[in-house]
């Protein structure tokens, strides 16, 4: 049983760029949710797909967006970065109906913006 | 508001000192208080689930038990192996889907 994988595992970007990072599930798991953790703090959550649509979102602009694909591996996207956007990103992937009981981290894209 | 506050922010042992983390909890319907543990540059993995006031799970050294206002996790004998960041986290039962909002994290250090 493979885990949660995420690429890259390092990005550094400039200020105003475009950024897509990614993420296998674990295999079973339909659902992917996506978390931003900066230096220092707990995870924050972005939003969470479930056989391809958005199902619920945090607080984050609509700069950050995301998609699933028909084999549950999703993407998180960053329009125009601000060097606020330096953070872990991390993806977890969980069965369905399981909610935050079943997530499986994955070790999480460490963005730079510069 | 729901938030989760966590202390103390740093916590340092010599091997075998027993101590306890707090997590401090208000959320609108408890659907499940979750602790987890994170290594440098790792994701967190997960340690325990909590539902109602009164439970607690144990694994190994760790124990973790839940209130209506908080929960705590009693660290038995630690070892520098324990040395990591541990994280709380609650979702609620109006969150949708699998919402977890976390505490800012404990970070633990071991000496021998």
């Amino acid at each position: 049983e493979t885990g949660v994988t995420q690429s890259p595992t390092h990005l550094i970007k400039t200020r105003g760029q475009q950024v897509t990072l990614r993420c296998s599930s674990q295999s079973g798991h339909n659902t992917v949710s996506w978390y931003q953790q900066a230096l220092g703090q707990g995870p924050q959550f972005i939003f969470q797909y479930y056989r391809e649509e958005e199902n619920g979102r945090g607080n984050f602009p609509p700069r950050f967006s995301g998609l699933q694909f028909p084999n549950y591996s999703s993407e998180l996207n960053v329009n125009a970065l601000e060097l606020d956007d330096s953070a872990l990103y991390l993806c977890a992937s969980s069965p369905s109906g399981t909610g935050a009981a079943g997530y499986t981290f994955g070790s999480g894209t460490r963005l730079t913006v510069v | 508001e729901d938030q989760v506050t966590q202390s103390p922010e740093a916590l340092r042992l010599q091997e075998g000192e027993s101590s306890s983390l707090n997590c401090s909890y208000t959320v609108s319907g408890l659907r499940g208080l979750f602790w987890y543990r994170q290594d440098p540059g790792k994701g967190p993995e997960f340690l325990f689930t909590l539902y109602s006031a009164g439970e607690e799970k144990e694994k190994e050294r760790l124990k973790a038990t839940l209130t209506k206002k908080e929960s705590f996790l009693h660290i038995t004998a630690p070892k520098p192996e324990d040395s990591a960041t541990y994280l709380c986290a609650v979702q609620a039962f109006y969150n949708q889907g699998g919402k977890l909002i976390f505490g800012q994290g404990t970070e633990l250090s071991v000496k021998p």
